[in-house]
């Protein structure tokens, strides 16, 4: 199985304010033939089921702000919050899709400072 | 809009089986993947397994065969079913259309495993 490890568990971040989330899958979710990483984000707040905000590791799901951007390639995967609003506030996930069994980071939590 | 709505039994005793079923509204169920999803209280998610509405399956090889996904597509529903429940099964199960990303999900129950 992948493991996917996200850092921090938590951190807070004032209004405004940049936040970035890691997470690091423990063997490469990138797919040479298409060049695509098989890496998504969620983000899931109390009572709500999660909500998929970036998949193929930098594509925004429709309708999401463009405050949130993903990035990374291979192991390695970062999620940006460019400028944290207060409904951000929420635990985020990161899931790998590159091999059964689908796996998710154990969730970072922000809120704010 | 297409909309997920999972119902069964809250309570399930140790040794039984849990059962769940996912009703879809405002979509069809053909030509999609339908998963579940689980997340025990305070902890991260695991996926459960998905089904084709065809019919085919691939389940998450750590619930050791306890598992079954079922479909039946003249209810726009499809089914989970684990069987020799244990306190440790005890989580919200979410059912969310996808094989590889998930882009619809139910609200979620919370079934819990106890006598």
């Amino acid at each position: 199985d992948i493991v996917m490890t996200q850092s921090p568990d938590s951190l807070a971040v004032s209004l405004g304010e940049r936040a970035t989330i890691n997470c690091k899958s423990s063997q490469s979710v990138l797919y040479s033939s298409n060049n695509k990483n098989f890496l998504a984000w969620y983000q899931e707040k109390p009572g709500q089921p999660p909500k998929l905000l970036i998949y193929w590791a930098s594509t925004r799901e429709s309708g999401v702000p463009d405050r949130f951007s993903g990035s990374g390639s291979g192991t390695d995967f970062t999620l940006t919050i460019s400028s944290l609003q207060a409904e951000d506030v929420a635990v985020y996930y990161c899931q790998q899709y590159y091999s059964s069994p689908l796996t998710f980071g154990g969730g970072t939590k922000v809120e704010i400072k | 809009q297409v909309q997920l709505q999972e119902s069964g039994p809250r309570l399930v005793k140790p040794s039984e089986t849990l059962s769940l079923t996912c009703t879809v509204s405002g979509g069809s169920i053909s030509s999609y993947y339908w998963s579940w999803i689980r997340q025990p209280p305070g902890k991260g998610l695991e996926w459960i397994g998905y089904i084709y509405y065809s019919g085919s399956t691939t389940y998450n090889p750590s619930l050791k065969g306890r598992v079954t996904i079922s479909v039946d597509t003249s209810k726009n529903q499809f089914s989970l079913k684990l069987s020799s429940v244990t306190a440790a099964d005890t989580a919200v199960y979410f059912c969310a259309r996808g094989s590889q990303v998930f882009n619809y999900w139910g609200q979620g129950t919370l079934v819990t495993v106890s006598s």
